[in-house]
């Protein structure tokens, strides 16, 4: 298994502000994903974050928007640009450290509420 | 992509009963389909999994059931216990994975 912790656990932010969210895993994961459960809702795959390139992302969500970075195989992290309430979410970063069909496991999410 | 649905967005059932969870994927290139489960502030935590060359695997109490041909999937809670109340949801994909719309279960004392 991974453990897997996120910072910020939660933030309340201004309109037009961007926030970091880091996600910090205790050992060497093949895979990384980035993704979204707005309230009451399922999870959305926003991204997977690729170690040394750019990452991939889902349809409807835009680099400029959501940079992401990954510069090892333990860290990574998502920025929201240019909030709006609309993004009010709870963000979710989860890996798979074996790789192709094995477990993927979650962090505990960064809930985040835009004024 | 992939559409991910399930059939009831909240099931109860009696402590003691078995409960069934159903859910309905999209896409027939999806080979790996796994159950979470998630309690209220917490992430989602995984609970078994199966490739699409299987049609059944077992875990403790749980049970997962894939039909191919009609793009169905079903996790089986045998006993369900009042520690079993949250939010399930499955996940379908390969590569990267599609959550369903999840199922509250709710038990009963």
């Amino acid at each position: 298994s991974a453990v897997i912790s996120q910072k910020p656990s939660r933030d309340i932010c201004q309109r037009g502000t961007s926030l970091t969210i880091q996600c910090q895993v205790d050992s060497q994961v093949t895979m990384m994903f980035w993704y979204r459960q707005q309230p009451g809702q399922s999870l959305t795959l926003i991204a997977t974050a690729n170690q040394g390139s750019e990452a991939t992302y889902e349809s409807g969500f835009v680099i400029d928007k959501f940079p992401i970075s990954r510069p090892n195989l333990t860290f990574s992290t998502l920025t929201v640009s240019n909030m709006s309430p609309e993004d009010s979410s709870i963000y979710l970063c989860s890996v798979r450290p074996a790789g192709l069909y094995n477990e993927q496991f979650f962090g505990p999410g960064t809930r985040l509420t835009v004024l | 992509g992939e559409s991910v649905g399930l059939h009831l967005p909240t099931l109860s059932v009696q402590e003691g009963d078995n409960s069934i969870i159903n859910c309905a994927y999209s896409n027939s290139a999806s080979d790996y389909f796994i159950w979470y489960k998630q309690e209220s502030g917490k992430g989602p935590q995984f609970i078994i999994d199966i490739r699409s060359n299987m049609d059944k695997r077992q875990g403790q109490r749980v049970t997962v059931l894939l039909n191919k041909t009609v793009k169905h999937l079903s996790l089986q809670i045998a006993a369900t216990q009042p520690g079993d109340s949250a939010v399930y949801f499955c996940a379908a994909g390969g590569n990267q994975f599609y959550f369903g719309t999840g199922t509250s279960l709710t038990v009963i004392p």
